[in-house]
């Protein structure tokens, strides 16, 4: 049960797109494709924005999107917007009903 | 509008132990599989324990093993966490979430403000 590893921070300005990896292993991400990301701001709940590797529920912009390649998950946001400005967490299925977190990352929008 | 409302939290002294509860309301709770998550200060969320829709099953990270115990009442429509031998590293905020998957597969679309957790002497 090691966390994933995610970048510390990422940052990027206003329009632009960024990419937040996320790196686990064959336990984990490499053989699921249940991989989710959060978007948590200070002092509130974490929202979900991706589950199942791509999914995006209701409600969340199509600016966010997800992918898989091997043991490397990624966050994608396009059209960066102020309020983008969070600290993002995945998660991965590591089968038998357990899971795993990475350990986050800032994101600072310029 | 979905509800999750942690409680039971505070300080607590190394080896005591504290019974989280979270109460439910506006979703489906007894169709849920539901889980504790936490936030150590200045670290990233972990995954702490998931119990299934009804109770039978649970799982747990390895380093509460032995020591915390999850369960729920359906009936009350409310998830419980109960924490024994705790120690400084247990400190977080503990959260309440729900699993939108089937299974429980990570898809957590609710979660409650959470609980703090201070285990110091």
């Amino acid at each position: 049960q090691s966390a994933l590893t995610q970048p510390a921070s990422v940052s990027g300005s206003p329009g632009q797109s960024i990419t937040i990896s996320c790196t686990g292993t064959s336990r984990d991400v490499g053989t699921y494709n249940l991989v989710s990301w959060y978007q948590h701001h200070p002092g509130k709940a974490p929202k979900l924005m991706i589950y199942e590797g791509s999914k995006r529920p209701s409600g969340v912009s199509n600016r966010f999107s997800g992918s898989k390649s091997g043991n490397t998950a990624s966050l994608t946001i396009s059209g960066l917007q102020a309020e983008d400005e969070a600290h993002y967490h995945c998660c991965s299925y590591a089968g038998s009903s357990t899971l795993v977190f990475g350990g986050g990352t800032r994101l600072t929008v310029l | 509008e979905v509800q999750l409302v942690e409680s039971g939290g505070g300080l607590v002294q190394p080896g005591g132990s504290l019974r989280l509860s979270c109460a439910a309301s506006g979703l489906s709770f007894s169709s849920s599989w539901m889980s504790w998550v936490r936030q150590a200060p200045g670290k990233g969320l972990e995954w702490v324990a998931y119990i299934n829709k009804d109770g039978t099953e649970n799982s747990y990270v390895d380093s509460v093993k032995g020591r915390f115990t999850i369960s729920r009442d359906n009936t009350k429509n409310s998830l419980y966490l109960q924490m024994n031998t705790l120690r400084a590293e247990d400190t977080a905020v503990y959260y309440c979430a729900r699993d939108r998957s089937y299974y429980g597969n990570g898809a957590f679309d609710s979660w409650g403000q959470g609980t703090m957790v201070t285990v110091s002497s």
